[in-house]
C-alpha cells in the first residue's frame, strides 16, 4: 500500500485558516486521495477525497499537486469543532482496497 | 436518515471469554468494515464484508471473525480474549466497495479486557 506522511500535530487559531498537508511520493495513477477526521470520543468522519484536480465541498478544500505527491487539505475558517486527528488515505480505486489509516494530524484549534 | 448504529456501547470481558459486536449500516448500504483503534496502534483494519462476502482481511489472528447477513448487518467475533484486545471497534459502512464510497463510522464499540 501507498504510504502517506503527515505532520504529527498543528495548531490553529479559531476562525483563521489551516493547511494541513500530507506527502504521498508513492502514489500510483490509480490511487484516491481521502481525508477523514476523528474528533473525541467519535468516530472517524468523511471530510473529502479527489484524485487529480483540486476539491471543494462544504467541509473543506482538496489541494492536490500537480505530480500529485502532496496535497493539502484547506480548511477555510477555523472552528473549535475542527479541533480533531485529520487522516490522509490513499486508496486505490481500481484494487477497491481497504483504507490504511496512519497516525494522523492531530489539529489544536485555539479561541 | 439513521447513521451506523453499533452495539453495545461499551462492555468489560475477562481474559478467555468471547464476545459478539453487532453493526447496522446506514439502509441501503452493501459493505461493512470493521476496524480495532487503540492508543499504540491507532487504526487498524480488520475486514470488510459486502453481499455477506469477506472482501479484505487484515493482519489480526484467527481469533477475530466476522460475517454479514443478508440485509447487510454485520457482527464480529473475538474469541479467547486477551487483555491486548481492549479497544475501541469501529465499524463503518459505504455503498459499495468502489473507491467513489465514503465510509460512514458508527460510534465504535468499547471493549475492556481484564
Amino acid at each position: 500500500d501507498a504510504k502517506t506522511t503527515q505532520p504529527n500535530s498543528m495548531e490553529s487559531n479559531e476562525e483563521e485558516p489551516v493547511h494541513l498537508p500530507c506527502n504521498h511520493s508513492t502514489i500510483s495513477g490509480t490511487d484516491y486521495i481521502h481525508w477523514y477526521r476523528q474528533l473525541p470520543s467519535q468516530g472517524p468522519e468523511y471530510v473529502i477525497h479527489g484524485l487529480t484536480s483540486n476539491v471543494n465541498n462544504r467541509m473543506a478544500s482538496l489541494a492536490i499537486a500537480e505530480d500529485r505527491k502532496s496535497s493539502t487539505l484547506i480548511l477555510h475558517r477555523a472552528t473549535l469543532r475542527d479541533a480533531a486527528v485529520y487522516y490522509c488515505i490513499l486508496r486505490d480505486g481500481a484494487r477497491g482496497q481497504n483504507f490504511v489509516f496512519g497516525p494522523g494530524t492531530r489539529l489544536s484549534v485555539l479561541p | 436518515k439513521a447513521g451506523v448504529t453499533q452495539t453495545p456501547r461499551y462492555l468489560i470481558k475477562t481474559r478467555g471469554q468471547q464476545v459478539t459486536l453487532s453493526c447496522s449500516p446506514i439502509s441501503g448500504h452493501r459493505s461493512v468494515s470493521w476496524y480495532q483503534q487503540t492508543p499504540g496502534q491507532g487504526l487498524q483494519f480488520l475486514f470488510e464484508y459486502f453481499s455477506e462476502t469477506q472482501r479484505n482481511k487484515g493482519n489480526f489472528p484467527g481469533r477475530f471473525s466476522g460475517r454479514q447477513f443478508s440485509n447487510s448487518r454485520s457482527e464480529m467475533n473475538v474469541s479467547t480474549l486477551e487483555l491486548g484486545d481492549s479497544a475501541l471497534y469501529l465499524c463503518a459502512s459505504s455503498r459499495g466497495t468502489g473507491n467513489t464510497g465514503e465510509l460512514f463510522f458508527g460510534e465504535g464499540s468499547r471493549l475492556t479486557v481484564l
